[in-house]
């Protein structure tokens, strides 16, 4: 089982939608956990670090939860510009090596 | 302007060839890592590094070695490139560890015939 998955997606939806993603994880241990944005082949930068009792900025809202192993990110009122590949991160107790899902795909749409 | 700053951003070169990737950063950041990506498997931890001197091999490390001599600075080195090495390469760095947010450089893009 991968350590950590994500749907592929893509998402596709209208300008002004409302969309989730979710993002399991396999080992319990798990301490810490970040939503990150790429555009298509550019570098990932950090859109929030996802907080115990959720977190929310602007549109963008992240939650844990953590006896079901997975974390949420939800985007309200999509934007054209919110088009690209979010990739969940999770680190473990114990290592210095992060687990990155393989991303989910959004497209939005006029 | 806070960075991570990579080169070359694309680079061709022949199998054997050694080659250097460099990284910097001008945060003062204890830790810095790079990473591979690859279609369809994601982002992919070569090595990392602690601070000056202390580096740790990551997921996919073989084919690879780093050295940090400097806090800013941890150059990727392929001694003997192989095409399977063929990948976009991350540079990142975080204040303290892996459990911050990491901030990365813009990528290389490297191919190997």
């Amino acid at each position: 089982r991968k350590e950590v998955e994500q749907d592929p997606g893509p998402f596709n939806v209208p300008e002004g939608a409302t969309v989730a993603f979710n993002c399991t994880y396999s080992n319990s241990a798990s301490q810490s956990f970040f939503w990150y944005r790429q555009d298509c082949r550019k570098e990932p930068k950090l859109l929030m670090s996802v907080y115990s009792s959720g977190n929310e900025d602007g549109r963008f809202t992240a939650q844990l939860n953590r006896a079901s192993q997975y974390i949420s990110l939800l985007i309200r009122d999509s934007k054209l510009s919110d088009s690209a590949t979010y990739l969940c991160v999770v680190n473990s107790g114990g290592s210095y090596i992060p687990t990155f899902g393989r991303g989910t795909s959004l497209i939005v749409h006029p | 302007e806070a960075q991570v700053t990579q080169n070359p951003r694309y680079l061709i070169t022949v199998t054997g060839k050694k080659l250097t990737v460099t990284c910097s950063q001008n945060m003062n950041h204890e830790y810095m890592s790079w990473y591979r990506q690859d279609p369809g498997l994601g982002l992919r931890q070569i090595y990392y590094s602690m601070n000056v001197e202390v580096t740790d091999k990551g997921d996919v490390p073989e084919g690879y070695k780093v050295s940090r001599k400097e806090k800013r600075n941890f150059p990727l080195i392929l001694e003997s490139p192989s095409p399977n090495q063929t990948s976009l390469y991350f540079c990142a760095s975080s204040l303290m560890d892996n459990r911050r947010e990491q901030y990365f450089g813009p990528g290389t893009r490297l191919t190997v015939t």
